[in-house]
């Protein structure tokens, strides 16, 4: 399967603690995106990579969370003193685009799934 | 700012009936559109865009969608659904110059026998 893959897809943790996605984008992909999406609500945008570089962050994205594409392929998420307002589906997208804006379609993979207690 | 509005949390219909999913946007410049529908379980998967020219888009499984712009609409529609339709779809809006889709909250089409 050479699509886009996420780990963990399920993630239960207490209040407090630590967690991390990782995404894996296909390969020849150059953007990387993440959103979350919580129930009864679209994909809300979190943060951009092109390549290794960050190039926005939403607003939603509080200074406990912090992602990294350190060598322009696979990113991570970690969302650190998690909280129950956390729990939502995480979701993350990659396309190809050189240059100017995106015009083609995002792939997204099947999400990585956090339950805050 | 972009934003993108679906009027219709769920829409239900019967197999073989038509249905169309409204998707208005709000936006001041030109914009690329999209329509992503996401199975149960699964990821979010491209149904059709709208880049320029024609402004009937037609995508996968029979859907097709119309760019109005003067209504700033982008409605989804497909003349007889199958169960196998049923899932969440997802309108999505991206300004001329910007790298980020905006997304609707989603519609719900649920088809029944």
């Amino acid at each position: 399967d050479t699509g886009v893959s996420q780990n963990p897809r399920h993630k239960i943790t207490k209040r407090g603690q630590n967690v991390t996605f990782r995404c894996d984008p296909i390969s020849e992909h150059n953007r990387l995106y993440w959103y979350r999406q919580t129930l009864g609500q679209g994909p809300e945008f979190l943060t951009y990579f092109q390549n290794e570089a960050q190039l926005e962050k939403s607003r939603l994205l509080s200074d406990r969370f912090s992602a990294e594409r350190p060598k322009g392929s696979f990113s991570t998420l970690e969302i650190q003193r998690t909280e129950q307002g956390d729990s939502a589906m995480y979701l993350c997208a990659s396309s190809l685009g050189y240059g100017g804006p995106i015009s083609g379609e995002l792939f997204f993979g099947e999400g990585s799934r956090l339950t805050v207690l | 700012a972009q934003s993108v509005t679906q009027l219709d949390s769920q829409v239900p219909v019967f197999e073989e009936a038509p249905v169309e999913l409204r998707c208005n946007y709000s936006s001041s410049v030109s914009v690329y559109l999209f329509w992503y529908v996401q199975y149960p379980n699964q990821g979010l998967q491209l149904l059709l865009k709208y880049l320029s020219g024609s402004t009937l888009v037609k995508g996968i499984n029979g859907f097709e969608a119309e760019f109005n712009k003067s209504q700033t609409s982008f409605h989804l529609r497909k003349p007889s659904v199958h169960i196998s339709d049923t899932a969440e779809y997802f309108c999505a809006v991206s300004e001329g110059g910007s790298y980020i889709p905006t997304f609707g909250r989603g519609t719900s089409l649920i088809v029944h026998p």
